[in-house]
């Protein structure tokens, strides 16, 4: 069974602390790993998709890596306004487009 | 681009009553649209998976007759959740996969969410 697990549960940081969120998956074959963030009262907005190990992505503070265990969403020096629960999800190959969703990472970012 | 719209944002309604719930792509053709729950504090879970045209798939435990899904457009999907009962108050939210790109197939861009409060 596909599984994704993400850490920490939350996460306070200092403005300007820079930090990184985890994700580890099991997947029967990954077809991509994607990144989202999510507001409170909100839908998922979307940040970044990861098809194979070695893949980086990067907008603005925030950098997303992948290995074949895991993936990572690095912020660096983050504002108030990063502030968000971050959801991280697999999609295996062979499943049409099902995305299996972790529980998320909820960071506050204080001034 | 790539934007999903819901409405309503908000609904309440009686226990009994059917509740129906538009999902729009408003700028990209869905050939998939998904539907999913969102309890306080936990993340999202898979209801069921529409393809334009045809029936839904439903995930495991979820009652194809209780929660009814349309997509006779490529924009427009809707999610009817029928004889409501307070333990189906929830956040629905869905999403939709932009077919017309390879560099953007796989991703599900999502609607703001429904909040449904049955009381």
């Amino acid at each position: 069974e596909d599984q994704v697990t993400q850490s920490p549960e939350a996460l306070r940081l200092q403005e300007g602390e820079s930090s990184s969120l985890n994700c580890s998956y099991t997947v029967s074959g990954l077809r991509g790993l994607f990144w989202y963030r999510q507001d409170p009262g909100k839908g998922p907005e979307f940040l970044f998709t990861l098809y194979s190990a070695g893949e980086e992505k990067e907008k603005e503070r925030l950098k997303a890596t992948l290995t074949k265990k895991e993936s990572f969403l690095h912020i660096t020096a983050p504002k108030p306004e990063d502030s968000a629960t971050y959801l991280c999800a697999v999609q295996a190959r062979g499943y049409g487009n099902k995305l299996v969703f972790g529980a998320g990472t909820i960071l506050r970012v204080k001034s | 681009g790539a934007v999903v719209s819901q409405h309503p944002s908000r609904v309440i309604c009686k226990s009994g009553t059917s509740v129906k719930i538009e999902c729009r792509s408003l700028d990209f053709q869905a050939t998939t649209m998904f539907w999913y729950r969102q309890f306080p504090k936990q993340s999202l879970m898979l209801m069921a998976t529409s393809n334009e045209g045809s029936k839904a798939t439903y995930e495991q435990g979820v009652e194809k007759d209780k929660f009814l899904i349309n997509h006779a457009s490529l924009t427009l999907s809707t999610l009817t959740v029928t004889s409501a009962h307070p333990e189906d108050s929830s956040f629905y939210i869905c999403s939709a996969r932009d077919g017309g790109t390879p560099s953007s197939r796989d991703t599900q861009y999502f609607g703001p969410g429904t909040r449904l409060t049955v009381l």
